[in-house]
């Protein structure tokens, strides 16, 4: 079955620490974003790549970092510069940019 | 300018009924509107999406309404089931596809 698998589903997190939050797709989609949502409010984009070893910020990237090596995996590392990190985490992909996003099931990421 | 606005933020409908979502945007770069479906604990799913060039378009019970003058579109689920209850976001985007998403409407569809 193809499709997106965000892991772990659930994610704490202690003061100082950094976390990496782990997105793999078997679509074979060149594209893909990670996206923060908070409760009441839209998505919003962390970093996308458009393809391997190829990324760039989105609206909010402060206190995050994401590397591309390969094309199936795009994992998010929250920095302890990230000051809130308390949020919904979600993976997205697409075959390129400019195409239908498809997304994964999200982690959820609190601080202990 | 940037901003996509959603309206309104939480909303019963009554099942069988028409449930209505509306967005307004202000960039007139914009040329793709997509509709996305939440459940609790899950990622969004694309819904429907229309592009500029055309005033609706209808996937089952699923229709887009799109103003391109007024810069307003709008969701309406037609006979409204239970199962349609989730939150639903529009998001706007221009040619380099960073979508801009709406706030959420959360649907409740009541038995």
């Amino acid at each position: 079955d193809g499709g997106i698998t965000q892991s772990p589903k659930y994610l704490f997190r202690k003061e100082g620490q950094n976390v990496t939050l782990s997105c793999e797709q078997n679509l074979n989609h060149d594209a893909m974003y990670w996206y923060r949502q908070d409760p009441g409010q839209g998505l919003r984009l962390i970093y996308y790549s458009q393809i391997v070893n190829d990324f760039q910020k989105g609206d909010i990237a402060e206190g995050y970092s994401v590397s591309r090596e390969k094309k199936e995996s795009f994992p998010l590392t929250v920095t302890s510069a990230q000051k809130n990190p308390t949020a919904f985490y979600l993976c997205a992909s697409s075959i390129q940019v400019a195409q239908p996003q498809h997304f994964g099931d999200g982690t959820r990421l609190s601080i202990l | 300018q940037q901003q996509v606005k959603q309206s309104p933020q939480s909303l019963i409908v009554q099942k069988g009924g028409i449930s209505i979502i509306n967005c307004a945007y202000e960039n007139t770069a914009f040329d793709y509107f997509p509709w996305y479906q939440q459940f609790p604990g899950k990622g969004p799913a694309l819904l429907i999406a229309i592009r500029p060039d055309v005033s609706e378009k209808k996937e089952g019970r699923f229709t887009i309404s799109f103003n391109k003058s007024a810069k307003q579109f709008s969701l309406h689920i037609m006979d409204s089931q239970p199962g349609d209850s989730a939150t639903y976001f529009c998001a706007a985007s221009d040619s380099n596809y960073q979508l801009i998403w709406g706030a959420g409407t959360k649907l409740i569809i009541k038995p």
